[in-house]
């Protein structure tokens, strides 16, 4: 059984464009969580969408927004990148909100420079 | 607002040692403690869980104890192998949302 894939692995950036991320859950799962693990900081909860809807977000400005796609794969869009938005995002999945099942993708790392 | 204390930042065992990593929690409202461990270029995966009803839970070399009163939860590891070298995330959850600590990162020495 295939796991989380995202991509790209890498994405340099320059500081105000745009930065586009995506993730296919497991197959079966319906629920997709972003996740922003900067240095230090551990794992900050961004958005998590449920079939098809934006269910829940952290606290991040507007500029970090998503969508989830009838396949239930998901895209994370960072607009008016900033610096400090260099980290690695994580895509996890799960069965309809499940927390016990939450399986994590290897992450995209984006530098902003 | 760090709901979720994690420590030691890092932690150096040597191999066959039990290295315990602990984490502090300020929501009561919390009701799902799982831990992750992460590998270098690898997304984190659920190691073991527990709900606040127990106090002790164990699969395999990992243990998690769990002390509701005072708001705490530890992971300890047994006979620790060079493997088990890897960053270790403790989190909590009341809902569909993991709040997780900073990591602990471990190394084992041979």
């Amino acid at each position: 059984e295939a796991g989380v894939t995202q991509s790209p692995t890498h994405l340099i950036k320059t500081r105000g464009q745009q930065a586009t991320l995506r993730c296919s859950p497991i197959s079966g799962h319906t629920s997709v969580y972003w996740y922003q693990q900067a240095l230090g900081l551990g794992l900050q909860f961004l958005l998590w969408y449920d079939e098809g809807e934006e269910r829940n977000r952290g606290n991040f400005p507007p500029r970090f927004s998503g969508r989830q796609f009838p396949n239930y794969s998901s895209e994370l869009n960072v607009n008016a990148l900033e610096l400090e938005d260099s980290a690695l995002y994580l895509c996890a999945s799960s069965l309809h909100a499940s927390r016990e099942g939450y399986t994590f993708g290897s992450g995209t790392r984006l530098t902003v420079v | 607002q760090q709901q979720v204390k994690q420590s030691p930042q890092s932690l150096i065992v040597q191999k066959g040692g039990i290295p315990i990593i602990n984490c502090a929690y300020e929501n009561t409202a919390f009701d799902y403690f799982p831990w992750y461990q992460q590998f270098p270029g690898k997304g984190p995966a659920l190691l073991i869980a527990i709900r606040p009803d127990v106090s002790e839970k164990k699969e395999g070399r990992f243990t998690i104890s769990f002390n509701k009163s005072a708001k705490q939860f530890s992971l300890h590891i047994m006979d620790s192998q060079p493997g088990d070298s890897a960053t270790y995330f403790c989190a909590a959850s009341k809902d569909e949302k993991l709040t997780f600590g900073t990591g602990t990162r471990l190394t084992i020495i041979p």
